[in-house]
């Protein structure tokens, strides 16, 4: 099955910095790779995707980028702020749906103000 | 409408009682998850149902743990026979069938196995 690593587990970065997150997947058939956010005591939520298709897609201050040769995909946070403090999963799956979501182990992400 | 809805919220239980969680999908979704987050860590995947498909069961951790989907939308996940390693936040999502699309994920049902 899909095995999908994570790093770091935890980052801390001041205010306004750049913030990276990366993870690797073992499953060369997986294509749709997920970003989830996930704050204290609340329910994980998307907050960026990207297909193999593509190689990087960006929604404002978040980017992804994929890189299937080497089966590795990264979350970039541009100009951190101290709401962007959570845990941050990425995930892989096979787009035919036979197959669930694979998470990473997560990463802490704590902005200093 | 309503997102992912799971119930209990919370729920205490002794050591060696069954339980059982119930996910309430959204309407028209054919793929359901459940996954397991122990304290502070990450989201340990259960089993998967997608449409009429046989479901993925491969991710439960014993025999104790089992899942059913009826009619395509309600499911529930039974644990039997409780132990306290079993506490932890059972989260269901659901998604559209076959294509690279959002899972949204229920608020969880805290067990605490005492």
């Amino acid at each position: 099955g899909e095995n999908v690593e994570q790093h770091p587990s935890t980052l801390s970065v001041q205010e306004g910095d750049s913030a990276v997150i990366k993870c690797t997947y073992s499953d060369s058939a997986s294509n749709y790779f997920p970003w989830y956010k996930q704050e204290l005591g609340k329910r994980p939520q998307l907050i960026i995707d990207i297909r193999s298709n593509v190689g990087e897609k960006k929604d404002q201050r978040i980017a992804v980028t994929l890189n299937k040769t080497a089966k590795h995909f990264s979350l970039h946070i541009t100009e951190t702020q101290p709401e962007d403090s959570a845990v941050y999963f990425c995930a892989a799956s096979m787009g035919t749906g036979r197959r669930a979501l694979t998470f990473g182990s997560g990463t802490r992400l704590q902005v200093q103000p | 409408g309503a997102g992912v809805s799971q119930s209990p919220s919370n729920k205490v239980t002794e050591k060696g009682k069954d339980v059982e969680l119930r996910c309430d999908p959204i309407s028209g979704h054919t793929a359901l998850y459940w996954y397991r987050q122990s304290l502070g860590q990450g989201l340990e995947f259960l089993i998967y149902f997608q449409g009429n498909s046989a479901p993925d069961k491969s991710g439960l951790p014993s025999d104790r743990f089992s899942a059913e989907r009826t009619g395509g939308s309600v499911s529930t996940l039974t644990i039997q026979r409780t132990q306290q390693e079993d506490s932890a936040v059972y989260l269901c999502a659901s998604s559209w069938q076959g294509m690279n699309t959002e899972a949204f994920f229920g608020q969880g049902t805290r067990l605490t196995v005492v």
